[in-house]
């Protein structure tokens, strides 16, 4: 079963508010990468994060990866409709392992 | 640069045929792994191969398995279907092993057992 927990499930947003998912492991992950999913497409990689307490931008997105390496968090500032689709966060344990995803919408 | 390239892009099987899925990495990648994507499982995942060899294997029943040839492509069966098998297969290649690169996913396999 799954061993990397996403929350929320679901998250609909006004275009131009802020957004963030939260994914977390009861055991220290390696490292922790995310993806995004769009509509009818297949997952894409976004960002890998490796160190404890790390924190990487990619112009409105900001990762994070916990102190303990247990959590990581995705926050998307100013959503616009592209941001539209499912992101997966997925930790390496004995090979990776995926969240279940926070699906995105967002009204224009 | 070739992306990821999954074949069929569609199936519709029938309960108790068997069905095999191929997979065709980016060039220079070594590491294909199979992922099971549906509603409401999420990405559930299968096994990794890597130079030809099955590095892990998620909890799967023994009716799915797979290969990896020398050229890197990969193959999954999956025996004796059941209903519960529909779904979205997809492989994600790497350069190397599993967590160190991240993933390139092909489109899937869209799988239908009536």
């Amino acid at each position: 079963g799954q061993q990397v927990m996403q929350i929320p499930q679901y998250q609909h947003v006004q275009e131009g508010e802020d957004f963030t998912t939260y994914c977390n492991s009861s055991t220290t992950l390696s490292n922790i990468q995310w993806y995004k999913q769009r509509p009818g497409g297949h997952p894409v990689f976004l960002i890998q994060l490796v160190k404890s307490g790390e924190v990487k931008k990619q112009k409105r997105l900001t990762f994070q990866f916990g102190e303990a390496k247990k959590n990581s968090s995705l926050h998307i500032t100013a959503t616009q409709t592209t941001d539209v689709g499912t992101y997966f966060c997925a930790g390496l344990l004995n090979d990776m392992r995926f969240g279940a995803g926070t699906r995105l919408t967002v009204k224009p | 640069k070739a992306g990821v390239t999954q074949t069929p892009r569609y199936l519709i099987k029938t309960r108790g045929q068997q069905v095999t899925l191929s997979c065709s990495p980016i060039s220079g990648h070594r590491s294909v792994s199979w992922y099971q994507q549906t509603p409401g499982q999420g990405l559930q995942f299968l096994f990794e191969y890597f130079s030809e060899t099955q590095r892990n294997k998620g909890n799967f029943p023994g009716r799915f398995s797979g290969r990896q040839f020398s050229n890197s492509r990969s193959e999954m069966n999956v025996s004796t279907l059941e209903l519960g098998d529909s779904a979205l297969y997809l492989c994600a290649t790497s350069p190397g092993t599993s967590g160190n690169y991240g993933y390139t996913f092909g489109s899937g396999t869209r799988l239908t057992v009536v």
